[in-house]
């Protein structure tokens, strides 16, 4: 059970996109369509943002956009804001019934 | 209102018990897959263990596999994480949240968390 491989962090200026990477393996992200993604703002508990790769939840701004190849699955966030400064996890449901998620990724808007 | 709310956390020796709960309102508790994450203090999100809708099933991180017991009440609408033989490294805010998907990771609520923290 490794967890997922995702960048410590990133960055962007306000407007600009970012995408974030999740890595796994064929037993994780690349042999099933549940991959997730969280938002977490500091001393909050997380929020969904994208399921099955690719849906956005109700309520969930459609500049958020998740997408999967092969063993990779990616978190776009587009016309990024100062709200949008948080830290984000994917995860995965993986060959032994379990759940794995990604280190995280600590993005910054400049 | 969907609600989930934890209780049970506090410090414990190493090798000591605990036992969480989490109280489920605002939704047909009995239709969902439940399941407890765990943060260590600055450090990210880990899955610890899921349960089935109908308690029958369960499934657990190999980091508590044979330590924690995850089990429900439906009639109580609440989950619980019997917790033994606790490490120092068992130490994190413990949270519980429902999955959309079976047992997959899209989880939609989630509770405040508690704290646990194994100390001596």
């Amino acid at each position: 059970q490794s967890a997922l491989t995702q960048p410590a962090s990133v960055s962007g200026s306000p407007g600009q996109s970012i995408t974030i990477s999740c890595t796994g393996t064929t037993s994780d992200v690349g042999g099933h369509n549940y991959v997730s993604w969280h938002q977490q703002h500091p001393g909050k508990a997380p929020k969904l943002i994208i399921s099955r790769v690719s849906n956005r939840p109700s309520g969930v701004s459609n500049r958020f956009s998740g997408s999967k190849s092969g063993n990779t699955a990616s978190l776009t966030i587009s016309g990024l804001q100062a709200e949008d400064e948080a830290d984000y996890y994917c995860n995965s449901f993986t060959s032994s019934h379990t759940v794995v998620f990604g280190g995280g990724t600590k993005l910054t808007v400049l | 209102e969907v609600q989930l709310v934890e209780s049970g956390g506090g410090v414990v020796q190493p090798g000591g018990s605990l036992r969480l709960s989490c109280a489920a309102s605002g939704f047909t508790f009995s239709n969902y897959w439940m399941h407890w994450v765990r943060q260590a203090p600055g450090k990210g999100l880990v899955w610890v263990s899921r349960v089935t809708t109908e308690g029958s099933g369960s499934d657990y991180a190999d980091s508590v596999k044979g330590r924690f017991t995850v089990s429900r009440d439906n009639a109580k609408n609440t989950l619980y994480l019997q917790m033994n033989s606790l490490r120092a490294d068992d130490t994190a805010v413990y949270y519980c949240t429902r999955s959309l998907t079976y047992g997959s990771g899209d989880f939609d609520y989630w509770g405040q968390g508690t704290l646990v923290s194994v100390s001596s």
